[in-house]
């Protein structure tokens, strides 16, 4: 099984509508992360999660909310989609550690279209 | 977090190395090179990272400059599979407070 699963896949919704995208981690790591990735672009870091406490603003947070229910799920959320947010969504993981290794482990992306 | 710079595109035979440059010029003593890898949407996957020292793996070598204002990450085998887009990030290591910064990268494509 996957270490990080992110749902639904691929989701094609209309402009207002509001959906959640969701992402679980099976790797015990306490820091999450939310990308979105526009085609040809890298990725742009939209909200992260240190621990079950705690949120913080990415880069590009605005139209954008997100929940993190327990250690191992952080949610994201278009409260009113628009089709500038059709785009693929990346959830990551990493461990908080005390040495400088830093690796992100990333699950398999949703596609999101908004018409 | 200091700024990389990365040709956008390389090609590479297979089975001869490659060679992937990334600038740094601003990079501060604590901070890190790290390399990603992402294959045709997939989510971005570890390669290797570095302070000062070259660093080698199972995937692929880091050889930073003494000056640490750039680096280059090297294949030394690729193949087919190792065509994707490669990211060079410059970040603070261990508990920081900032997640990685992806910037465009580069496309790296390996020719049969």
């Amino acid at each position: 099984d996957a270490d990080v699963t992110q749902t639904p896949r691929n989701r094609i919704t209309k402009t207002g509508k509001r959906i959640m995208l969701e992402c679980s981690q099976t790797k015990g790591h306490d820091r999450m992360y939310w990308y979105r990735q526009d085609p040809g672009l890298g990725l742009q870091l939209i909200y992260y999660s240190f621990d079950v406490k705690d949120i913080n603003k990415g880069e590009i947070s605005d139209g954008y909310s997100v929940s993190r229910q327990a250690q191992a799920k952080f949610s994201l959320s278009l409260e009113s989609a628009i089709p500038n947010q059709t785009a693929l969504y990346f959830c990551a993981t990493s461990d908080a550690g005390t040495g400088p290794y830093n690796e992100q482990f990333f699950g398999p992306g949703t596609r999101l279209t908004v018409l | 977090d200091a700024k990389t710079t990365q040709p956008p595109s390389m090609d590479c035979a297979e089975g001869r190395a490659a060679n992937l440059p990334c600038n740094h010029s601003t990079i501060s003593g604590n901070e890190y090179v790290y390399w990603y890898r992402q294959i045709h949407s997939q989510g971005p996957q570890y390669i290797i990272h570095g302070l000062k020292n070259n660093e080698t793996n199972e995937m692929a070598s880091l050889i930073i400059t003494e000056d640490r204002k750039s680096s280059t990450l090297i294949l030394p085998h690729a193949t087919l599979r190792d065509t994707a887009v490669y990211y060079c990030i410059v970040r603070v290591g261990g508990t920081g407070r900032r997640a990685l910064t992806f910037g465009s990268g580069t496309r790296l494509q390996v020719q049969p």
